[in-house]
């Protein structure tokens, strides 16, 4: 079935350093691909987004690029601040059941800490 | 634009007791789905419901159950609870038009302690 690994956690890097957190996925049809930002205490807020391959999504300076030929989507911030701390996780939605949208498939999360 | 609202925030139960859980929708969407988070399984999918039928359904047992009201809220409910289901549970809502790629937009969350 469908499936998505991420790195994983703890990420500890200091304020201004740069972000990565991969994310692979395996797929039988056409996935959009999501990243989802889940603060203390909090649900989950989307962060970015990318519906088809070599989209890039892109938000609060944070990046990921699907690349269907590495079925990878590799969040990437250039410079991280002490309130980006929070758990990471990268999904994909599989178009496959009759158009439903419900089925998000969420990676184990990646929590990430920034130090001042 | 109101976001999705969760009722009640925290809740405690014992173990063979029954919980029901409440998701309101951001206006206007019509989709709701619910998702378990723990800290050994993660996130993982429940169900979905679309104009008050559920239209996906995930792999948990059936002391799960779910239904969507006319005006699209959704509620939960697990019957005999166990230990297991301690929990953080998220809804999700979309607009779920068919064929397009929508978000999801998810609520605070409940988190469930069975004791």
């Amino acid at each position: 079935g469908d499936s998505v690994t991420q790195m994983e956690g703890p990420v500890t890097l200091s304020e201004e350093a740069f972000l990565t957190i991969n994310c692979t996925y395996t797929a039988t049809g056409y996935p959009s691909l999501f990243w989802y930002v889940q603060y203390p205490g909090e649900g989950l807020q989307l962060l970015l987004k990318a519906t088809k391959a070599d989209d890039k999504g892109s938000n609060k300076g944070f990046e990921a690029t699907y690349r269907k030929e590495t079925t990878s989507f590799h969040l990437e911030k250039g410079s991280v601040q002490v309130s980006d701390s929070a758990v990471y996780f990268c999904a994909l939605s599989d178009q496959k059941y009759g158009g439903s949208q419900g089925n998000l498939i969420f990676g184990k999360g990646t929590k990430l800490s920034v130090k001042p | 634009k109101a976001g999705v609202t969760q009722t009640p925030r925290y809740l405690i139960k014992t173990r063979g007791q029954q919980v029901t859980l409440s998701c309101s929708p951001i206006s206007g969407h019509r989709s709701v789905s619910w998702y378990q988070q723990t800290p050994g399984q993660g996130l993982q999918f429940l169900f979905e419901y679309f104009s008050e039928t559920q239209r996906n359904k995930g792999n948990f047992p059936g002391r799960f159950s779910g239904r969507q009201f006319s005006n699209s809220r959704s509620e939960m409910n697990v019957s005999t609870l166990e230990l297991g289901d301690s929990a953080l549970y998220l809804c999700a809502s979309s607009l779920a038009g068919r064929g397009v790629r929508e978000t999801q937009y998810f609520g605070p969350g409940t988190r469930l302690l069975v004791l």
